[in-house]
């Protein structure tokens, strides 16, 4: 069964350098997703992306955040200047265009833990 | 804004049937979700129903929707130990695009 493919599975990083999360959603889906879930409480969405734009985006997906596809395959969450509270597991999903009037489920990645020392 | 609520915790015997249950304030709703997540792994999604439904049956897997009391639940039968795991219910409206609001989680453990 096609999967939602995320690396690294895990990212240790300096607190103020930048990193890039990877991601490769399933080959014919349309619509790209990042959550995050920081240990212990709830998985948070932070943006939406179609046709090679965001569609929607959270409180939490300010300036430091960005989203790019930069080929046909890949779908990548940068974060610049990483804060200690960017520590989470950050999730990618993917969804197929619907038809009208109806709605696909999103396809969750593993995850990658982001670890900010 | 749109809230998720579960119960934390759910511990059941191996061979018990298990019930979570789900609260949510949108009435928009339109899809609401289960997804299970093991320790260390990604959000695996489980079931979903559309709320023109009361009741969605897949194998172990029965969910049930109040919506009239925004209520959902899901009933795993014959509980084994692999389904030990944390169950979150989620929810969208019927929109392209639009991100899901998950709730906190119910963990499940399962006692031989």
């Amino acid at each position: 069964e096609p999967e939602v493919t995320q690396t690294p599975s895990h990212q240790v990083t300096q607190m103020g350098q930048e990193v890039i999360l990877r991601c490769v959603p399933i080959s014919n889906h349309l619509y790209f997703y990042w959550y995050r879930q920081i240990l212990g409480q709830k998985v948070e969405f932070l943006v939406s992306f179609y046709n090679n734009e965001i569609s929607e985006k959270s409180e939490i997906f300010d300036d430091q955040f960005s989203v790019e596809r930069p080929d046909g395959s890949n779908f990548t969450l940068k974060i610049r200047s990483t804060k200690l509270e960017d520590s989470a597991m950050y999730f990618c999903a993917s969804s197929e265009l619907p038809g009208q009037g109806s709605n696909q489920p999103q396809h969750f990645g593993d995850g990658t833990r982001l670890s900010i020392l | 804004g749109e809230d998720v609520e579960q119960s934390l915790f759910l511990s059941v015997r191996e061979g018990d049937s298990s019930v979570i249950n789900c609260t949510y304030t949108d009435s928009s709703s339109t899809y609401l979700y289960w997804y299970k997540q093991e320790p260390g792994a990604g959000l695996q999604l489980l079931t979903y129903i559309f709320s023109n439904m009361d009741m969605k049956q897949d194998q172990r897997l029965t969910v049930l929707l109040n919506k009239k009391d925004k209520h959902l639940s899901l009933r795993i039968a014959d509980t084994q130990t692999g389904d030990s795991a944390i169950y979150f219910c989620a929810e969208t409206p019927d929109n392209y695009g639009q991100n899901f609001v998950f709730g906190p989680g119910t963990r499940l453990s399962v006692l031989p």
